[in-house]
């Protein structure tokens, strides 16, 4: 089945420490999001890639780095300089800009 | 700066009516605008995509009609079902950018 696969489902991060989420895709997209979600907020954009070796911050992108070395993988670190990670963290893909976006089902960080 | 609101933020109906959510948003500018679905603790799933070329577009029980000059947007419901119950959540893509702008959502229950 093609779609995006994000993991884990939970994770929990201790104070200072760096965590990396994961996001794969096998429709064969270009163009990879991170957006956060907090309750009572809508979504907000951390970083995306148009394509690959490329990436460009989003509104958010303090505290936060991907990479984007292959087409189908497009992986989030949260840095110990973000200082509120606890959130849902949404990746998303589209064939290109301005094609209809695809999401995973998300995973959940909290700080312990 | 583009700003996408949702009326209203929660909605409840008894099963079998027909219901609409609506989104505007602040600058008429967009290439286009996606409605999304979100079951609670999940991702997001696509519901409709309209080009800003388009009035509407419809799938099943769904329609989705785009006003781009009043910077307006409804998804039309037709025969409610419990299974509807989710939050519906629009977001607009920029013309000179990449990235959708969401809305904060319409918390929907359906009675049975």
């Amino acid at each position: 089945d093609g779609g995006i696969t994000q993991s884990p489902k939970y994770l929990f991060r201790k104070e200072g420490q760096n965590v990396t989420l994961s996001c794969e895709q096998n429709l064969n997209h270009d163009a990879m999001y991170w957006y956060r979600q907090d309750p009572g907020q809508g979504l907000r954009l951390i970083y995306y890639s148009q394509i690959v070796n490329d990436f460009q911050k989003g509104d958010i992108a303090e505290g936060y780095s991907v990479s984007r070395e292959k087409k189908e993988s497009f992986p989030l670190t949260v840095t110990s300089a973000q200082k509120n990670p606890t959130a849902f963290y949404l990746c998303a893909s589209s064939i290109g800009g301005h094609t209809e976006a695809f999401f995973g089902q998300g995973t959940r960080l909290t700080v312990v | 700066k583009q700003e996408v609101t949702q009326i209203p933020a929660a909605l409840s109906v008894p099963e079998g009516e027909n219901l609409v959510l609506n989104c505007s948003f602040t600058d008429s500018a967009i290439y286009n605008l996606q409605w999304f679905r979100q079951d609670p603790g999940k991702g997001l799933t696509s519901l409709l995509l309209i080009q800003s070329s388009q009035r509407e577009q419809t799938s099943g029980r769904l329609n989705a009609s785009l006003d781009k000059s009043s910077g307006r947007s409804t998804l039309y419901i037709a025969a409610s079902q419990p299974g509807d119950s989710a939050t519906y959540l629009c977001a607009v893509r920029r013309n000179y950018g990449q990235n959708f702008v969401f809305g904060p959502g319409t918390r929907l229950s359906v009675l049975p």
